[in-house]
């Protein structure tokens, strides 16, 4: 199946910093997802983004479908912005693994004030 | 506008008792999903349907678990009998239409098997 890969596993930062997180995937993908998993356990869908460049505040992202990689950029970040980052795919080939989500390992992010 | 309602919000249960999840999901949304995730494995698909129907089981780990979809508004998934390696946070999904589009989350189900 699909593999994902996502870096840095961890990442420690001030706050007011900015920072990137990759996530690489292995095929073609026809979804593609960001999430942000806080501190109470909850998903906080982030982006949907198979391709392309799409903002949101102090976040963006940018998902290079040809190249297969995704990035999310967190800028001038807060504390409340701490918890754990997730990529998910779809992948592009039918079969039943058509609408499977693909979730990475994750990035934990540690915003201290 | 109401998103993926899960119930309950932590189980604790016995080894060997059945469990019993439950999933609303968004209205109008005709695909459901049910994740696992835990420290060793992370999120993984357990099942997801299409139009109430199962579509992919391969994920289920074993026979002790079943999942069902009687009607569009409405998802069970059930363990029995329970083991400690069952304890796990379980997510439900939705989504509108096909594979393309984003999947949404609910809040999940902690479930800590004794």
């Amino acid at each position: 199946g699909i593999q994902v890969e996502q870096s840095p596993p961890d990442l420690i930062l001030q706050e007011g910093a900015n920072s990137t997180l990759r996530c690489n995937f292995s095929d073609s993908v026809n979804n593609l997802q960001w999430f942000h998993q806080n501190p109470w356990g909850q998903l906080i869908n982030l982006f949907y983004i198979p391709s392309g460049t799409k903002q949101n505040g102090r976040l963006s992202a940018t998902t290079v479908a040809t190249e297969r990689y995704s990035l999310l950029y967190i800028s001038s970040s807060q504390t409340t912005d701490s918890g754990v980052y997730f990529c998910a795919v779809s992948p592009r080939a039918g079969g039943t693994s058509y609408g499977k989500l693909t979730f990475g390992q994750g990035t934990i992010l540690t915003v201290h004030p | 506008d109401a998103g993926v309602i899960q119930s309950p919000r932590h189980e604790v249960t016995e080894m060997g008792q059945e469990v019993t999840l439950r999933c609303k999901p968004i209205s109008g949304h005709n695909s459901l999903f049910w994740y696992r995730q835990t420290m060793m494995r992370g999120l993984e698909l357990l099942i997801y349907f299409n139009n109430n129907v199962p579509i992919d089981d391969s994920g289920m780990p074993e026979d002790r678990f079943s999942a069902k979809m009687p009607n569009a508004s409405f998802s069970t998934l059930k363990i029995q009998p329970s083991e400690p390696r069952d304890s796990a946070v379980y997510f439900c999904a939705s989504s509108s239409g096909t594979a393309h589009l984003p999947q949404h989350f609910g809040d999940g189900t902690r479930l800590s098997i004794l």
